[in-house]
């Protein structure tokens, strides 16, 4: 079952700050984040792992909370280099991830 | 440290005719991936390698798909016949178990 993202498009001014979230219907072991830009390749931002912790990495953070099968992401103070679009990916203990269903992230000087 | 990389970047074939992707991952990287990502999609897994090992094949089409590592190193997925709606965007991605994955930057197939 392919998680849902949500909101499905973010439109931003620099120095605003975003959350995408991301739900799933099954019990998740981790959750990946990935941001893609347009004609590239995924890029991994980082990946939270069952214990319900919290990650940041500069101005980008994570929380997942596996009871609720949830996860999201956390941007702040937007830059224009984080447009692009978000996928979380699921692991729910299989050892391979389901990517959601993307969320569109534009930021606008 | 070298990044995934993949060949060819862009095909254009047509309906019925035969394809053929190559990636060389990560070195070290046990787990090898390839996705399909349709456009506006997230990527969706056709098969994953763990070393030579097949780990997961549940949803590659397997009709008319197929994929192998070979000596656990470098992979090729084929796919003959083409269809139109095999036209996406082809990613491999390697990994340590468990871990992130890394992708390369694609094979663009156009069918027509």
């Amino acid at each position: 079952q392919q998680p849902v993202q949500s909101p499905q498009a973010v439109i931003l001014r620099e120095g605003e700050d975003a959350v995408i979230n991301c739900s799933s219907s099954k019990a998740l072991y981790s959750v990946h984040w990935y941001r893609q830009k347009h004609g590239e390749a995924p890029v991994f931002l980082m990946i939270l792992l069952k214990g319900g912790e919290q990650k940041g990495h500069e101005k980008i953070s994570a929380s997942f909370n596996e009871k609720k099968q949830q996860s999201s992401l956390y941007l702040t103070a937007s830059q224009l280099s984080y447009s692009g679009t978000y996928f979380c990916g699921t692991d729910p203990n299989t050892d391979k991830l389901i990517f959601g269903t993307g969320t569109r992230l534009q930021v606008f000087p | 440290e070298a990044g995934v990389a993949q060949s060819p970047r862009y095909k254009i074939i047509e309906k019925r005719q035969s394809v053929a992707f190559w990636c060389n991952p990560i070195s070290g990287h046990a787990t090898l991936y390839w996705y399909q990502q349709i456009l506006g999609q997230g990527p969706k897994l056709l098969i994953q390698f763990q070393n030579n090992g097949v780990v997961d094949d549940s949803q590659l089409p397997k009709d008319r798909f197929s994929a192998e590592r070979l000596k656990g190193v470098d992979s090729t997925l084929k796919i003959q016949p083409a269809k139109l709606e095999d036209s996406a965007v082809y990613l491999c991605a390697s990994s340590f178990i468990r871990h992130e994955q890394f992708f390369g930057p694609g094979t663009r197939l156009t069918v027509l």
